[in-house]
């Protein structure tokens, strides 16, 4: 069965570079969620979007931005990395009424 | 966490030992899930249990949910070296007619089981 895919699975940015982080839900998932897990803690809810309009928005920097696209897929945007900004992120889908599945996660490093 | 513990923080067990992780929280849910991760790796779903049950099972799980305590138990049974993981509880409480929202996990129970 197909399950979420995330690009890339690893990524080194320098501190103040922006970095885009992709997500492909599973074929007739409507909705999508971002978490980030830092190093030894557990993830934290990001933003969600429900048909392509986001539906709710947890902790998320003004740095951060997101958007998902007419195909269902989402980009996390991140502008002006800072080091804390080094975690996992992770990418889930749903559909409205159902189970979220999650992506293998991309890891950030921020140098 | 922002919505409740997990513990304990770590636990060390035996092969064919049963290991129990209990989980806390502090808002009404609609439902409550169990996840487990490898070191560094992604989240795997293993069970979802909803607001209007008490137990549930899944092969070796078996989870349990106390809405007046607000808290629930992971059981797993006749443990593997395999299982060394940590497993974390998440949370949703969103208010969407029962159609679930965004999750809140708790610390996590760093399982490790030895052969």
């Amino acid at each position: 069965a197909a399950g979420v895919i995330q690009s890339p699975r690893h990524l080194i940015k320098e501190k103040r570079e922006t970095a885009t982080l992709k997500c492909y839900p599973i074929p007739r998932h409507d909705t999508v969620y971002w978490y980030q897990q830092g190093p030894g803690q557990d993830p934290q809810f990001l933003i969600s979007f429900y048909e392509k309009m986001q539906s709710d928005k947890g902790s998320i920097p003004d740095r951060f931005s997101a958007q998902q696209f007419s195909d269902y897929h989402s980009e996390l945007n991140m502008s002006s990395l800072e080091l804390g900004d080094s975690a996992l992120y992770f990418c889930a889908s749903s559909r409205r009424a159902g189970e979220q599945y999650f992506g293998p996660g991309t890891r950030l490093t921020v140098t | 966490s922002q919505q409740g513990e997990e513990d304990p923080q770590a636990l060390s067990i035996q092969e064919g030992e049963n290991a129990t992780m209990n989980c806390s929280y502090k808002t009404s849910i609609n439902n409550l899930q169990w996840y487990r991760q490898n070191s560094g790796r992604g989240l795997v779903h293993l069970i979802l249990i909803r607001s209007n049950e008490r137990e549930k099972h899944s092969g070796r799980l078996r989870v349990t949910l106390d809405t007046s305590k607000k808290s629930s138990s992971l059981l797993i049974t006749a443990s593997r070296a395999a299982d060394t993981a940590s497993y974390f509880c998440a949370t949703d409480f969103s208010n969407y007619g029962g159609s679930q929202g965004n999750l809140i996990f708790g610390k996590g129970t760093k399982l490790s089981v030895k052969p």
